[in-house]
């Protein structure tokens, strides 16, 4: 079964600072992967998938994700934080014949940004 | 361009009752899918919809049951409510193809009492 671990309860960075979170997936096939973004009371956000061909992929806010199969990750990381970052990260891996008939998220990882 | 519209936003219900919530997808998706979220914890997924058919399906018992409609909207529904199925209900929409990410409403935020 499929499954992602995201090691990070909790994460504090200064704004300004970078950032990189940390993802890994248990998957036995090719992995669809997805980061998502979570503010209180809303819903999820895409930031950037990764479906195959380059394992670097730039996604929507300056967040950028490297894909590397051989230490089954899928890391999130930007250069310099905004206070408007603090939020809850989810890492996720889809399943299925298009990669989108089924999610597995990890617990996530919350972003606290300190002035 | 609307995204993925989920109703009602907050649900207050008795343990023994069933409820129904609503979705109405992102324009051009075609397939819906739902998700449970429990306080502190990562979305579970319910089940999938395409085709007015549940295509897949997680580890959730028969009391959560769906509906799709052609005009690609959603229902969820649950009956005989426990206190444990107190979470945010989340909706997600997709093109059914290779390469079509799942873009979510905002939830439904369900409490039992």
């Amino acid at each position: 079964a499929q499954s992602v671990t995201q090691p990070d309860i909790h994460i504090t960075v200064s704004e300004g600072a970078s950032l990189e979170l940390r993802c890994n997936y248990s998957y036995g096939a090719t992995p669809y992967l997805f980061w998502y973004v979570q503010s209180p009371g809303q819903g999820l956000q895409l930031l950037l998938k990764y479906f195959s061909g380059d394992t670097l992929v730039q996604g929507i806010k300056g967040f950028e994700a490297e894909f590397k199969r051989s230490q089954s990750s899928f890391n999130l990381r930007k250069p310099s934080v905004h206070w408007s970052d603090a939020a809850e990260y989810f890492c996720a891996v889809g399943q299925g014949n298009f990669g989108n008939e089924k999610l597995t998220f990890g617990t996530g990882t919350r972003l606290t940004i300190i002035p | 361009d609307a995204g993925v519209t989920q109703s009602p936003t907050h649900l207050i219900k008795t343990r023994g009752q069933q409820v129904t919530l609503r979705c109405s997808p992102k324009s051009g998706h075609d397939t819906v899918s739902w998700y449970q979220q429990a306080l502190g914890q990562g979305p579970q997924f319910i089940f999938q919809y395409y085709e007015e058919e549940e295509r897949q399906r997680g580890n959730f018992p028969d009391r959560f049951s769906g509906h799709q409609f052609p005009n690609y909207s959603s229902e969820l529904n649950v009956n005989a409510l426990l206190l444990g199925d107190s979470a945010l209900y989340l909706c997600a929409s997709s093109f059914r193809g290779l390469n079509q990410p799942q873009h979510f409403g905002d939830g439904t935020r369900l409490s039992i009492l």
